[in-house]
Order: structure tokens, then C-alpha cells, then sequence
């Protein structure tokens, strides 16, 4: 099983539409993100947290929310989603009391069509 | 803040020739520097990483890249392109802190032709 799970992995919805994407991780990480993908801006912070109790907003929080329910959860929501939210997202995990400060360990992605 | 530029969205390369995909970063402190890899339907996975160590750093699959302070770069190579390292390729910057998310390039897709 992978360490960092995404659900859905796939979700087509409509303009308006309430969604939710889910993350759950078995790596005992305090540390999540939530990224977005498109194609030729690479990769663009959404939402982080540090811990249960924190959550940042990152480059790009307009129009998301997060939750952190648990240590190893973390969910992102669109709470009216609109076609040019129509992209991949990523959750992603890291440690920094590895000694290695920043790496991130990767979902496989949940991609997301608005129509 | 940081920030990272990837010069080149796509780079082509034949078979057993050298790849050379160009990172160059901005940080007002030392940086900690990555190289992630994108294999397509596939989620990231780091590549290598410069934590302020070695400035040659050797990571998976037979690639390497260079920290350069004077050039401000963190360019990634690999001496003979095999057809299974086509995916793309993402730079990215933190600092030492570990307090500021990654911040990542746009990308670079490798192609490699037969």
C-alpha cells in the first residue's frame, strides 16, 4: 500500500458543485501539504500544516479550504468549484526531524475535470 | 523568497546522449535544493537532494547535479540518456529553516528519442 494515499484519484464534476479530495498518509509525518498541477506552471502551494493544530495558506488559497482531521489526514474542499480549478493535485508528507528538511514524499494525485 | 527557474519546458535528447536539464534558484539564505522526477500517471519522487554537503550530489538512476554558489545553479545530468528517464523534471528550493514549504519550478519535460 502506498504510504500516501489520495481519494478519489479521479473526479469529473460540475460547475458549482461541492467537492472534496482526501488524504491519508501511514508515514506518522506531521507535516502536509496540498499542491495543484497545471500543466506548464509546475507545481503551486495550496494549503500546508505543521501539525493538527496549524494550517498556512500557501500561494494560491482562493477559492480552497483544508481540514486536518488527524495526524494522517488531511482534506482539501472546493466549496463551489469552478472550471479552472480543473487540474492535478497532489498531497504530500515530509519530516523534518529526519534531518533532512523540506523533502517531500508524494501522493499519486487526484485529477479533477470541471465542466 | 525563494524561487527556482527552469530553463526550458521541454528538452529533447537521442538515446545515449547526455541529458542537461538547467535549474537556477533565488534564496537570500543557503538553500537546501531537489531534483523530483514525474514519470507520467505517477505522483513525484525525489530524484537527489543538496543539504549543504558535497556540491556534487549523486542521486537515483544514474543522475547528478552540481550545486554552483557562484552561478546560483543546481543543474542535473546524466551522462547517457536511456529511453525510461523520459518523464519530467522538477527543481525546487527550501531553506535550512525547514519552517517554508517547497517551492517548485515549472518543469522540464524530457523526451528521449530512439
Amino acid at each position: 500500500d502506498a504510504d500516501v494515499t489520495q481519494t478519489p484519484r479521479n473526479r469529473i464534476t460540475k460547475t458549482g458543485k461541492r467537492i472534496m479530495l482526501e488524504c491519508s498518509q501511514t508515514k506518522g509525518h506531521d507535516r502536509m501539504y496540498w499542491y495543484r498541477q497545471d500543466p506548464g506552471l509546475g507545481l503551486r502551494l495550496i494549503y500546508y500544516s505543521f501539525d493538527v493544530k496549524d494550517i498556512n495558506k500557501g500561494e494560491i488559497s482562493d477559492g480552497y479550504s483544508v481540514s486536518r482531521q488527524a495526524q494522517a489526514k488531511f482534506s482539501l474542499s472546493l466549496e463551489s468549484a469552478i472550471p479552472n480549478q480543473t487540474a492535478l493535485y497532489f498531497c504530500a508528507t515530509s519530516d523534518p526531524s529526519g534531518g533532512i528538511t523540506g523533502e517531500l514524499f508524494f501522493g499519486e494525485g487526484s485529477r479533477l475535470t470541471v465542466l | 523568497a525563494q524561487s527556482v527557474t527552469q530553463l526550458g519546458s521541454h528538452v529533447s535528447v537521442s538515446e545515449g546522449a547526455l541529458v542537461l536539464l538547467r535549474c537556477n534558484y533565488s534564496s537570500s539564505v543557503p538553500p537546501y535544493l531537489f531534483w523530483y522526477v514525474q514519470y507520467p500517471n505517477q505522483g513525484l519522487q525525489l530524484l537527489l537532494k543538496y543539504t549543504s554537503a558535497a556540491t556534487l550530489v549523486k542521486g537515483i538512476n544514474g543522475f547528478e547535479a552540481e550545486f554552483k554558489k557562484s552561478e546560483t545553479s543546481f543543474h542535473l545530468t546524466k551522462p547517457s540518456a536511456h529511453m525510461s528517464d523520459a518523464a519530467e523534471y522538477f527543481c525546487a528550493v527550501s531553506d535550512p529553516s525547514g519552517n517554508t514549504p517547497l517551492v517548485f519550478g515549472k518543469g522540464t519535460r524530457l523526451s528521449v528519442i530512439a
